[in-house]
């Protein structure tokens, strides 16, 4: 049982590039999310879905957009990238909410 | 909306000794409540969670939380502190009714001392 699979683990992109970050779970959760991670600003909510086919935005959805072709697949696309966008981004999964969250390992992005 | 206060960004206790993380949120209904522990360089692992029923909820590691809410705290306690607990603790809030959406808290730094 892998849990949730992030791909890459770091990625270093040049200012306007574009990029995909993989997210993955095998335990049929219905429930994901994508977080960011800055320093001294705990997680903030980027997209979440609750389902197939339903995606809505977090906190800080600008210059972020995320698709839910499938209950395992949850893909966080940068259409031009920003230094400001340079943080560690983290994908996670829940059953149901209540349950709480299960968090892959992260993506460190550097946007130069 | 939704927020969590964590108000202590570093806290340093020694080995043996017991710990109280503070975490304090503001939240219209009774909300879900989570703590999230994370080691350097690593993800977020569920430490507990809260609900309803008993307001003293038990989670991993020995850890325990009790929710407050004349007080709208949920602080994170342990006995007894040990070095492999130094980490850093995020306190979240979820939204009632599906908990979809989690807010977290900036985090408070544990350093453990031998």
């Amino acid at each position: 049982n892998a849990g949730v699979t992030q791909t890459p683990k770091f990625q270093v992109l040049k200012t306007g590039q574009s990029m995909t970050l993989q997210c993955a779970q095998d335990m049929n959760h219905e429930y994901m999310s994508w977080y960011r991670q800055d320093p001294g600003m705990g997680l903030r909510l980027i997209h979440y879905s609750v389902g197939a086919g339903i995606t809505d935005q977090g906190e800080v959805p600008n210059g972020y957009n995320v698709s839910r072709s499938t209950t395992e697949d949850f893909p966080l696309r940068l259409l031009s990238a920003a230094p400001s966008q340079t943080s560690v981004y983290f994908c996670a999964s829940s059953r149901t909410g209540g349950r709480g969250y299960t968090f892959g390992s992260g993506t460190r992005l550097t946007v130069v | 909306a939704q927020s969590v206060t964590q108000p202590d960004i570093h806290i340093t206790v020694s080995e043996g000794a017991s710990l109280e993380l503070r975490c304090n949120y503001s939240y219209g209904a009774t909300p879900y409540l989570f703590w999230y522990v994370q080691s350097p360089g690593q993800g977020l692992q569920l430490l507990l969670k809260y609900f309803s029923g008993d307001t003293l909820v038990q989670g991993i590691k020995g850890f325990e939380a009790e929710f407050k809410r004349s007080q709208s705290s949920f602080n994170l306690r342990k006995p007894s502190v040990h070095w492999s607990d130094a980490a850093e603790y995020f306190c979240a809030v979820g939204n009632t009714g599906t908990a979809s959406k989690l807010t977290f808290g900036t985090g408070t730094r544990l350093q453990v001392t031998l």
